[in-house]
């Protein structure tokens, strides 16, 4: 099983703002994900993090709004950027693992004010 | 792209009754079928999945069954206990890359 620190595990935001979510994995991994949680939704996918590359973005995600590093294959970071309320979400990451097993970070809790 | 649907979204049930969660997907490639739950406040966490080559997996009080033709699994829940109150979601994917499509969820309350 893979173990996955992410943080911060909660903040509160000024509208306008940037912050950067990190996620570190205990073991090398090919692909990270990065999904997001709005309040009383399912989880959607925002982009998926390769080493070596740019991100992937899923429809209706934009480079500019949440850039994403992949400097190595332990570690991630998602930025959202100028935030708004609308924004206000758990944001997770995830790795896959053997047999196709996904786990996640413990998720960061962001409210923007 | 995958189309998941779930039904029921809510489902409140008597402790010690049985919960169905019922999951149907559009890819026909899809070959691996997880349910996740998620407590209020926790990240979601694997409960039981299911293969392609398989129709249905059982462990404890929870079970998957898996209809491959006509593209629907479901969540079982037995014996119900207020511990089992949660969201659950199912993710269907094919397996490439773990990228998952998560349903709608469901809200499960278990009353005393």
């Amino acid at each position: 099983s893979a173990v996955i620190s992410q943080k911060p595990s909660r903040d509160i935001c000024q509208r306008g703002t940037s912050l950067t979510i990190q996620c570190q994995v205990d073991s090398q991994v090919t692909m990270m994900f990065w999904y997001r949680q709005q309040p009383g939704q399912s989880l959607t996918l925002i982009a998926t993090a390769n080493q070596g590359s740019e991100a992937t973005y899923e429809s209706g995600f934009v480079i500019d709004k949440f850039p994403i590093s992949r400097p190595n294959l332990t570690f991630s970071t998602l930025t959202v950027s100028n935030m708004s309320p609308e924004d206000s979400s758990i944001y997770l990451c995830s790795v896959g693992g053997a047999g196709n097993t996904i786990y996640f970070g413990e998720g960061s809790w962001l409210t923007v004010v | 792209g995958e189309n998941v649907e779930q039904h029921p979204s809510t489902l409140s049930v008597q402790e010690g009754d049985s919960a169905v969660i019922k999951c149907t997907y559009s890819d026909s490639a899809s070959n691996y079928f997880p349910w996740y739950k998620q407590e209020l406040g926790k990240r979601p966490q694997l409960i039981i999945d299911i293969r392609s080559n398989v129709g249905e997996k059982k462990d404890q009080r929870i079970a998957v069954t898996l209809n491959k033709t006509a593209k629907h699994f479901s969540l079982h829940i037995t014996e119900t206990q207020p511990e089992d109150s949660a969201v659950y979601f199912c993710a269907p994917h094919t397996g490439g890359g773990n990228k998952l499509t998560f349903g709608t969820g469901t809200q499960l309350k278990v009353e005393l």
